[in-house]
């Protein structure tokens, strides 16, 4: 029974340039959080998303950044035209139907964007 | 605007003790949830404890418990008979969002 899975684990982009992060939830698992870390510091929470809906982006940036979860597929986090402020740990959490974050959730292991 | 303040960056105890990791929150809402989760070097995040504000009885989940103190808004973790394993950074944490607190570092030493 895999978990959460991220990839790429790690990923290098210079200013300017698209960075796609891919998160897999758990089998079974309709709800997928977004999380940033910066160095030394908790996760901020950034979006929630359930199938093919965004359901609070209120901790996302309102420019350069979106999320999708498909019907199909694994969820996406792309940020357009990266700075290095984009720098960060992104963590991707996962829980049950007809459950939310007050329920356990299950993180991957995140993806580390270094912007050059 | 809710907030989680851990007051303690970095911790280190002997194996076999028993350490107490602090926090405070601060919250408008009556009814929530608090967690503490740790974040092992392998970077991934595990939910270690579950409070929810309405039981009056502090979590427990074998060597780990919660002193929960409402009034005051705290929200403490108890490790009792560390092991090595347990060396991680610690971070409580809110609801709904899940709000975190900056984490403790914690160093168990052989």
């Amino acid at each position: 029974n895999a978990g959460v899975m991220q990839n790429p684990r790690h990923l290098v982009r210079r200013r300017g340039q698209e960075a796609r992060l891919r998160c897999s939830p758990m089998k079974g698992h309709s709800h997928v959080y977004w999380y940033r870390q910066l160095p030394e510091e908790g996760l901020k929470f950034m979006v929630y998303l359930q199938k093919e809906n965004i359901i609070d982006e209120s901790g996302m940036p309102k420019e350069r950044f979106s999320a999708e979860f498909p019907k199909e597929g694994p969820s996406i986090l792309r940020i357009q035209q990266v700075v290095r402020g984009d720098s960060a740990a992104y963590f991707c959490a996962s829980s049950p139907p007809g459950t939310g974050p007050n329920e356990k959730l299950f993180f991957g292991s995140g993806t580390q964007l270094s912007v050059l | 605007a809710q907030t989680v303040t851990q007051s303690q960056p970095e911790m280190s105890v002997q194996e076999a003790e028993t350490v107490t990791l602090s926090c405070t929150y601060d919250t408008s809402e009556n009814n929530y949830y608090l967690f503490w989760y740790k974040q092992p070097p392998s970077r991934q995040m595990i939910l270690v404890i579950r409070q929810e504000a309405y039981k009056q009885q502090n979590a427990t989940e074998n060597r780990f418990s919660v002193n929960f103190q409402k009034a005051a808004k705290s929200f403490s973790l108890k490790i009792s008979d560390s092991q090595l394993g347990d060396t991680a950074m610690y971070f409580c944490a809110l609801d709904d969002k899940i709000i975190f607190g900056k984490g403790t570092r914690l160093h168990i030493l052989p």
